[in-house]
């Protein structure tokens, strides 16, 4: 069965500090990784990580991929109370012309000022 | 920036009603998706669409609902006769050739 997994469920820092959120993925006909991130309403796409062991950089975030052991990071560097969402790991199957995203439970992230 | 555009942002219908959440994707987009997050809960694709037709849809799928692009900028779903269970929101997604960057803001689907 396909499947991603998200670790930790929550987490709670304080302004400044540095996290990590962890995706484990097993995903038949895997293509890619792709972070996102979700406020109120829709995902807002971050990352996507085809390829293994190049980082990714878009300001204090960054991620990367392992696809020998089937997980990604995502780095969150001196933390902002606007970082606060839920982020969202999932694994891109394609096959053919079928193409379906794998969701994780996701990473609720709480930044306090 | 373009944008994934979803009406209306929340319905609210009597079980067994027809609902039809609609969508407008990215102009130039080739491949067009349904996904929904019943509340607490994973995101859950339900199918998607490319060249005019259905391309693959999950068990959630079944008969209950159907998928239109009825003048090529629309894409709509419509959910014949809606269940509690069908309580969600309800996202349209699309994308041009690689993968899912722009999702609508949802619609929130309450039955009552």
């Amino acid at each position: 069965e396909d499947k991603v997994v998200q670790s930790p469920l929550s987490l709670v820092v304080h302004e400044g500090d540095t996290v990590t959120l962890n995706c484990s993925y097993e995903v038949t006909n895997f293509r890619s990784l792709l972070w996102y991130k979700q406020e109120k309403k829709a995902p807002t796409f971050l990352f996507m990580l085809t390829s293994s062991g190049i980082e990714k950089k878009s300001g204090r975030l960054s991620s990367i991929l392992d696809k020998k052991e089937l997980f990604s990071i995502l780095n969150i560097t001196a933390t902002q109370t606007g970082d606060s969402a839920v982020y969202l790991c999932a694994g891109l199957q394609w096959a053919g012309n079928n193409r379906k995203l794998i969701w994780g439970l996701g990473t609720s992230l709480a930044v306090n000022p | 920036e373009p944008e994934v555009t979803q009406t209306p942002s929340h319905q609210v219908t009597q079980m067994g009603q027809e609902v039809i959440l609609r969508c407008v994707p990215i102009s130039n987009h080739l491949y067009f998706y349904w996904y929904r997050q019943i509340l607490g809960q994973k995101v859950e694709f339900l199918v998607s669409f490319y060249n005019n037709e259905i391309s693959e849809k999950s068990e959630i799928f079944d008969d209950q609902f159907s998928v239109e692009r009825p003048d090529g900028s629309n894409f709509t779903l419509k959910i014949r006769s809606t269940k509690l269970e069908d309580s969600a929101m309800y996202f349209c997604a699309s994308s041009y050739f690689v993968a899912e960057a722009f999702f609508g803001q949802g619609t929130r689907l309450t039955v009552v």
